[in-house]
């Protein structure tokens, strides 16, 4: 079954508006929710981490948001740019595991 | 440096035959993970190798897939027998370390088409 439940599949937003994409999970066993962007021919790439000791973090235009007792996380893109067209992952893990658990993935277009 | 590399980037095979896919990881990385993606499906953990360590091979979803990793470094992921619901991106990513916070890089991927 799917740890880690994502959405929406996809997403259409204007140039320099926001994109948010939402995850929710069940296992309260996983402390690590990164992020990850995947443009097209290419591998994932780490964009942005959180762990549940903070409600949220903010790298630049990108932010997570956290919410441990909703058991859900969400990545907000500020004034999106068509550069930022890629799909876009969540994953979690807890301490010890030997892999990342992932979201099904959105893909995210910015019309200019 | 170098990042993840793999090879071939794109395998078309034949339903039956088997395939071997190859893994380069970033050098000095300790760990090495392989995982499936699927259309619409995300990724799929297959398995794990950490150093010396027996690996991980819970996520391997039938005895048709096997994989190796020699001295510590190359990994190759084998599926013998190939099947038409084998068709998917294989993706291969290494880390410095066991977990988190370790980041995984990824590589490119091969894409694996069963005909």
């Amino acid at each position: 079954q799917q740890q880690v439940k994502q959405s929406p599949q996809s997403l259409i937003v204007q140039k320099g508006g926001i994109s948010i994409i939402n995850c929710a999970y069940e296992n309260t066993a996983f402390d690590y929710f990164p992020w990850y962007q995947q443009f097209p021919g290419k591998g994932p790439a780490l964009l942005i981490a959180i762990r549940p000791d903070v409600s949220e973090k903010k790298e630049g235009r990108f932010t997570i948001s956290f919410n441990k007792s909703a058991k859900q996380f969400s990545l907000h893109i500020m004034d999106s740019q068509p550069g930022d067209s890629a799909t876009y992952f969540c994953a979690a893990s807890w301490p010890g595991a030997n892999n990342l658990f992932f979201g099904t993935g959105t893909r995210l277009t910015v019309i200019p | 440096g170098a990042g993840v590399s793999q090879s071939p980037s794109n395998k078309v095979t034949e339903k039956g035959k088997d395939v071997e896919l190859r893994c380069d990881p970033i050098s000095g990385h300790t760990a090495l993970y392989w995982y499936r993606q699927s259309l619409g499906q995300g990724l799929e953990f297959l398995i794990y190798f950490q150093g010396n360590s027996a690996p991980d091979k819970s996520g391997l979803p039938s005895d048709r897939f096997s994989a190796e990793r020699t001295g510590g470094s190359v990994s190759t992921l084998t599926i013998q027998r190939t099947q038409q619901e084998d068709s998917a991106v294989y993706l291969c990513a290494s880390s410095l370390g066991q977990g988190t916070p370790y980041e995984q890089y990824f590589g490119p991927g091969t894409r694996l088409t069963v005909t």
